[in-house]
């Protein structure tokens, strides 16, 4: 699986858009990207995943650059519930067996302030 | 959405004793589900993979028959720790992968299991 860089930590205003990166600069052309999110003491939830198009859903917009290097989870207005570690990981989307295990790095904490 | 139930959540038992941890989809059947441990400030380290009907894969350095993993059905992988040791302490996480999909994995919320 590709290696990504998080940076460690990241403030954000409540309220505001929180832009979190995300660097995969040795992914390969059939590597999703996914984004999942843990919040202290519970186990991750997943956010939003994608290939090469930007992706929007109910919690998030994922935007990924055209080489693919490189993404954004955009959190458009966050709250103080988002306060959490966000774990970008890139991997082939197998339907199953153990192929599919997921390989996380250390995140990003990003914490929302009032 | 996808659910899948982790019990119990949180377990203090005595040095010497064995637990068992279950893992369950709510409302989808898994044909794979995972196993992870999570010490204080670290990220999640998968332990091993647990296949409905056949023997669990371990990843290097996870003792097997220390950590018994049982996948009997679609819907429930449990794992038993046994002859728990304070080492043992820490955050077990499962998820599980829909197989009729070839969606993300979703998680339980976590088992915190602290032994003296």
């Amino acid at each position: 699986d590709a290696k990504t860089t998080q940076p460690p930590s990241m403030d954000c205003a409540e309220g505001r858009a929180a832009n979190l990166p995300c660097n995969h600069s040795t992914i390969s052309g059939n590597e999703y990207v996914y984004w999942y999110r843990q919040i202290h003491s519970q186990g991750p939830q997943y956010i939003i995943h994608g290939l090469k198009n930007n992706e929007t859903n109910e919690m998030a917009s994922l935007i990924i650059t055209e080489d693919r290097k490189s993404s954004t989870l955009i959190l458009p207005h966050a709250t103080l519930r988002d306060t959490a570690v966000y774990y970008c990981i890139v991997r082939v989307p197998d339907s199953g067996g153990s192929n599919y295990k997921l390989t996380f790095g250390k995140g990003t904490l990003l914490t929302v302030n009032p | 959405g996808a659910v899948v139930s982790q019990h119990p959540s949180r377990v203090i038992c005595k040095s010497g004793t064995s637990v068992k941890i279950e893992c369950r989809s709510l409302d989808f059947q898994a044909t794979t589900m995972f196993w992870y441990r999570q010490f204080p400030k670290q990220s999640l380290m998968l332990m091993a993979t647990s296949n409905e009907g056949s023997k669990a894969t371990y990843e290097q350095g996870v003792e097997k028959d220390k950590f018994l993993i049982n996948h009997a059905s679609l819907t429930l992988s449990t794992l038993t720790v046994t002859s728990a040791h304070p080492e043992d302490s820490s955050f077990y996480i499962c998820s599980a992968l829909d197989r009729a999909q070839r969606g993300p994995q979703h998680f339980g919320d976590g088992t915190r299991l602290s032994i003296l």
